[in-house]
């Protein structure tokens, strides 16, 4: 299975809204709607930020949005902040019953 | 709340052994699936295994197959990754999540694992 492709890296300045792409196959993203995204920032542990394409868990602010549309799903950062300012990872289930991540994508606030 | 400490990370040589253990609490484990995810030096995440609540369903990455053995204790409310055989390129972090219909809601904060001679 290979990993889902996204941007290598994104920036914007605080307050714009930047969208971070992720594209699968007609196995993965294209036939689930099981896309989730993961902010990881250094030292820290990985944090679930969009689940099921585009439901955001409690806690998360809802500067946070995702969509999809056929083999691509995106992320979506409005009002960017600092703490924004990190490494985000797309996932997806796939037709072999296992998951796959994204390339990942740093994200620089400027 | 949800807490997820690995432990049994460090350094060893290629073709050797290491156990991984992950410690839950927070949560009634054995009703959840999990996962082991790894990081390696300034690379992507890469998903690992996962196993049932129960045991009775497990799945490996192919890099992993037959060299790594995932397992749990649900009367610990412990996960293992036992991993044998390893490799210059299994150098890395390696996380347990909680999975939670096909989502990773909960990480722990990785245990690093160096093979190398």
């Amino acid at each position: 299975q290979s990993a889902l492709t996204q941007p290598a890296s994104v920036s914007g300045s605080p307050g714009q809204s930047i969208t971070i792409s992720c594209t699968g196959t007609s196995s993965d993203v294209g036939i689930y709607n099981y896309v989730s995204w993961y902010q990881l920032h250094p030292g820290k542990a990985p944090k679930l930020m969009i689940y099921d394409v585009s439901n955001r868990p409690s806690g998360v602010s809802i500067r946070f949005s995702g969509s999809k549309s056929g083999n691509t799903a995106s992320l979506t950062i409005s009002g960017l902040q600092a703490e924004d300012e990190a490494d985000y990872y797309c996932n997806s289930y796939t037709t072999s019953s296992t998951p796959v991540f994204g390339t990942g994508t740093k994200v620089t606030v400027l | 709340q949800v807490q997820l400490v690995e432990s049994g990370g460090g350094l060893v040589k290629p073709g050797g052994s290491l156990r991984l253990s992950c410690a839950a609490s927070g949560f009634t484990f054995s009703d959840y699936y999990m996962s082991w995810i790894r990081q390696a030096p300034g690379k992507g995440l890469e998903w690992v295994s996962y196993i049932s609540s129960s045991g009775s369903t497990i799945y490996y990455a192919d890099s992993v197959k037959g060299r790594f053995t995932i397992s749990r204790d649900n009367a610990k409310n412990s996960l293992y990754l036992q991993m044998n055989s390893l490799r210059a390129e299994d150098t890395a972090v390696f996380y347990c999540a909680r999975l939670t219909h096909v989502r990773f809601d909960y990480w722990g904060q990785g245990t690093l694992v160096t093979v190398s001679s």
